[in-house]
């Protein structure tokens, strides 16, 4: 079935650093993929999402890649500041035509001070 | 405009006890979501409702069930709790069915205990 796999878990950087989450999905036919952020106790956010008919989208530190060959995709995180310190979820559609998401396993991204 | 609500924020259940989570939406969404969210696992869906009068199965549907009351409601019920059901649950809706550019909008999660 469909799967998301991402890595790392845990990710710790120090304020200025970029740090880097990577996914990989098994759907050929996925063709969303967004990114969610959860702080602690909280609802998750979306923070970026892409298209499967795009390569790159950045918003401000933030940036995706896609690579529809590969089946893979990436967030970028420039100059983290603490407050970027919380768990980052990648997913990808199920399919071309629904709206549900297969989610991965999430990554603890701490950035210290 | 509140967005998606759900209740009870937090709940202890007894195995075998049954129960059922609310979640509502204002954003005139047509559709709605249950995901749950254990640690290590990311969130898994467990039954969705692409539009009012639809409902189907999501990753993980054994030992729930779900009802679409309305465009704007959403409920899903444990009809006998397991242990296994402890997990956060976070009721999610988002504009249509089609994922491009369809931002799903959680609800604050619900934490559910079963003992």
């Amino acid at each position: 079935g469909e799967n998301v796999e991402q890595h790392p878990s845990t990710l710790s950087v120090q304020e200025g650093d970029s740090a880097v989450i990577k996914c990989t999905y098994s759907d050929s036919a996925s063709n969303y993929f967004p990114w969610y952020k959860q702080e602690l106790g909280k609802r998750p956010q979306l923070i970026i999402d892409i298209r499967s008919n795009v390569g790159e989208k950045k918003d401000q530190r933030i940036a995706v890649t896609l690579n529809k060959t590969a089946k893979h995709f990436s967030l970028h995180i420039t100059e983290t500041q603490p407050e970027d310190s919380a768990v980052y979820f990648c997913a990808a559609s199920y399919s071309s035509n629904t709206g549900k998401l297969i989610f991965g396993q999430g990554t603890t991204l701490q950035v210290k001070p | 405009n509140a967005g998606v609500t759900q209740t009870p924020k937090f709940q202890v259940l007894k195995t075998g006890q049954s129960m059922t989570l609310q979640c509502a939406q204002d954003m005139n969404h047509n559709s709605m979501y249950w995901y749950r969210q254990d640690p290590g696992m990311g969130l898994r869906l467990i039954y969705y409702s692409a539009s009012e009068g639809t409902t189907d199965k999501g990753e993980v549907p054994n030992g729930y069930n779900v009802s679409r009351l309305n465009k704007r409601e959403f409920s899903l019920r444990l009809e006998s709790a397991a242990p296994s059901q402890t997990s956060v649950y976070f009721c999610a809706s988002s504009r249509t069915e089609s994922p491009l550019g369809n931002t799903i909008y959680f609800g604050e999660g619900s934490w559910l205990t079963v003992v």
